[in-house]
């Protein structure tokens, strides 16, 4: 298996500018989670899906960002307009549903860098 | 409110030494707590997993122990190498029910030659 895949792996834009991150998780896992990691708030969790419902959002800075997963094998983070605040690494994870499976796989991260 | 700490500042010890990283939490009640490694440039890569019913755990040079009453995890590298040089991550799961995890801010090991 390849791994959970994130695309594109740098973007660079500029303020007001939309912007879609996409990632293509692990065949047969269940679960998908969006993280941003910074240097001053660490690895934050923003949002995540269980066979693609969302069933936290909580962590979704603002109404600019929204994510979707129309399907097992994707899914999306937008974020509209884009602000130099929302420089960050973004990563994708994903796991097989529970018991002994709870392990996540990253993603290696989406470098987003709002100008 | 929930915190997971660990400590900011790098460690940094000599080859072939035990190196210890600690992680504490307050306001949790998890049924497990996991161990990543992160390189720069990289998705963090898991290590190790213990339950709240499990003292110690080992995996070749690493050891995991947990201790609920304390509030803490210890994260032992025994015989450490240079390649062990990077940021680990202590996570844990809230509530009963929310499956997401929660990771702590990390801590920067250098292993000196």
């Amino acid at each position: 298996d390849a791994g959970v895949i994130q695309s594109p792996r740098h973007e660079v834009t500029e303020m007001g500018q939309e912007v879609t991150l996409r990632c293509k998780p692990i065949s047969g896992h269940d679960y998908l989670f969006w993280y941003r990691q910074t240097m001053m708030r660490g690895l934050e969790l923003l949002i995540y899906f269980n066979n693609n419902v969302p069933i936290d959002d909580s962590g979704m800075p603002e109404d600019r960002f929204s994510a979707k997963m129309p399907n097992a094998s994707f899914s999306t983070l937008k974020i509209q307009p884009s602000e130099p605040r929302d420089s960050a690494v973004y990563f994708c994870a994903s796991r097989a549903a529970g018991g002994l499976n709870e392990k996540l796989f990253f993603g290696s991260g989406t470098q987003l860098s709002v100008l | 409110s929930q915190k997971i700490e660990q400590n900011s500042e790098a460690l940094n010890i000599q080859e072939g030494k035990t190196a210890t990283l600690t992680c504490n939490y307050t306001n949790y009640s998890p049924a497990y707590l996991q161990w990543y490694r992160q390189d720069p440039g990289r998705g963090p890569v898991f290590l190790l997993l213990i339950r709240e019913n499990e003292k110690e755990k080992r995996k070749e040079r690493l050891k995991v122990t947990f201790d609920t009453t304390l509030k803490q995890s210890l994260f032992h590298i025994t015989a450490s190498q240079p390649a062990d040089s990077a940021t680990y991550l202590c996570a844990l799961a809230g509530d009963t029910g929310r499956r997401a995890l929660t990771f702590g801010s990390g801590t920067r090991l250098q292993v000196q030659p």
